[in-house]
Parts: C-alpha cells; sequence; structure tokens
C-alpha cells in the first residue's frame, strides 16, 4: 500500500530555471513532511521538511509547500544548479517517526 | 564524529547463506532505524530500535530476518537462508529522541544473492 506517492520518476531542468517536484499522500494521518536527496553510492541526505500546521517553509534556494486538503506537497529548487542532479524523495511520517517513502524523482540540471 | 557507518558496503551471496550487516550509529542518537531500498522504489521501514529495545517491526521483515541493538549501540540485521528476493539496498539510520525525524542515513550495504 503506497501512502506517498511520486508520480514523475525524472525531470529535466535547465541550469538556472526553477525545478518543481511533486508529492501526493493519502494518509491523513501523516503530520510531517521531509524531501530527501540522494547521490548513488551515498545514503538519502535530509533537505528540507514542513509540519503539517505550515503550508510553506524555505531554506535557500529550496521551498516546500502543503496542502493538506489536496494531500498534495511541492518542491521548488531556485535556481536548479548541476549539483541538485540526483534522486529527490518525498518522505511523510506521523507519531511513531517511522517514514513512508515515495518512489523517488531522479533530477537532471542540464548547463 | 563520522555520522553513521555502515558494512560491509556491498556483499554478494549464494541463495540459502546466512548474511550480517553492521551499523554503526551515531554516538549520542537514541533511535536506530533498518530501511530497505529495492530498485526504483524508495526505502521501506523494516524495524527500529529506542536505545536496545525493538520497538516495532514490519511485516517486511519475514522470519528469516532479525535485528538486535546489544548494549543500545551498534546494530545488526541478520538475513537467514536468503532469497533472490532479498537482494536489496539495506540502509540504516539514527535519530535523538527528540527531534526525532532528523534521521541520519548510513550509505547502505548492497546485497545480491546469486
Amino acid at each position: 500500500d503506497q501512502q506517498v506517492k511520486q508520480n514523475s520518476p525524472s525531470l529535466s531542468v535547465q541550469e538556472g530555471r526553477i525545478s518543481i517536484l511533486n508529492c501526493d499522500y493519502t494518509n491523513s494521518m501523516f503530520d510531517y513532511f521531509l524531501w530527501y536527496k540522494k547521490y548513488p553510492a551515498e545514503g538519502p541526505t535530509f533537505l528540507i521538511s514542513i509540519s503539517s500546521i505550515k503550508d510553506k517553509n524555505e531554506d535557500g534556494r529550496f521551498t516546500v509547500f502543503l496542502n493538506k486538503s489536496a494531500k498534495h506537497l511541492s518542491l521548488h529548487i531556485v535556481p536548479s544548479q548541476p549539483g541538485d542532479s540526483a534522486v529527490y524523495f518525498c518522505a511523510a511520517s506521523g507519531y511513531d517517526y517511522k517514514l513512508s517513502f515515495g518512489a523517488g524523482t531522479t533530477v537532471t540540471v542540464r548547463a | 564524529d563520522t555520522g553513521v557507518s555502515q558494512n560491509p558496503r556491498h556483499k554478494i551471496t549464494k541463495r540459502g547463506q546466512n548474511v550480517t550487516f553492521r551499523c554503526d550509529p551515531i554516538s549520542e542518537h537514541n533511535r536506530l532505524y533498518w530501511y530497505r531500498q529495492t530498485l526504483g522504489q524508495g526505502p521501506e521501514f523494516l524495524t527500529y530500535f529506542q536505545n536496545e529495545a525493538q520497538l516495532e517491526k514490519s511485516r517486511l521483515l519475514s522470519d528469516r530476518f532479525s535485528a538486535e541493538r546489544p548494549k543500545g549501540s551498534f546494530s545488526t540485521l541478520e538475513i537467514q537462508r536468503t532469497e533472490q528476493g532479498d537482494s536489496a539496498m539495506y540502509l540504516c539510520a539514527s535519530s535523538p529522541t527528540t527531534g526525532a525525524l532528523s534521521y541520519t542515513f548510513g550509505s547502505g550495504t548492497r546485497l545480491t544473492v546469486v
């Protein structure tokens, strides 16, 4: 039962432009949402998170938006840089701190 | 602190053999998690420990899988009688009790069962 879904397996964007990654979830008990970034042969690295009581969180070039009514969140990367090329995972958690991950979106930033 | 360390990085084993992986978490982190990632999928929760107590096991963790965390320090994940479907990346993560969602993942152990 896939509770977190990333429907776009890949995204290609030109350097300097905006990358928008989308994520949908089904479990209304989730109250914390996170994005992780993963390079090949490395573990996922925490990028940014948002609590369910907020609808936006910003950290430098990264902004996460949460639409609870639609059970949808998105990650905006502005401007995109070549070092942003990686797999991005959306994850969600309830009270028990276990993470449910999406399948990931591979981002390629073109020079 | 060097982060979360996992050994070995790669393991190739024949079907039916037993394998054991080790995870050394960040020393001050009370919680330790095991996740499994297969090709094209995100990590899936397997089990987690609060100090030495194993608090939850996923139904993904069949009877052939066992995990321990003696003395609340490092953890081991053992798979008995490996099957080809066990081939995956096994990820360990740790977090402090407060701010428990601030996971730090290790680089994983890639298991290939031939």
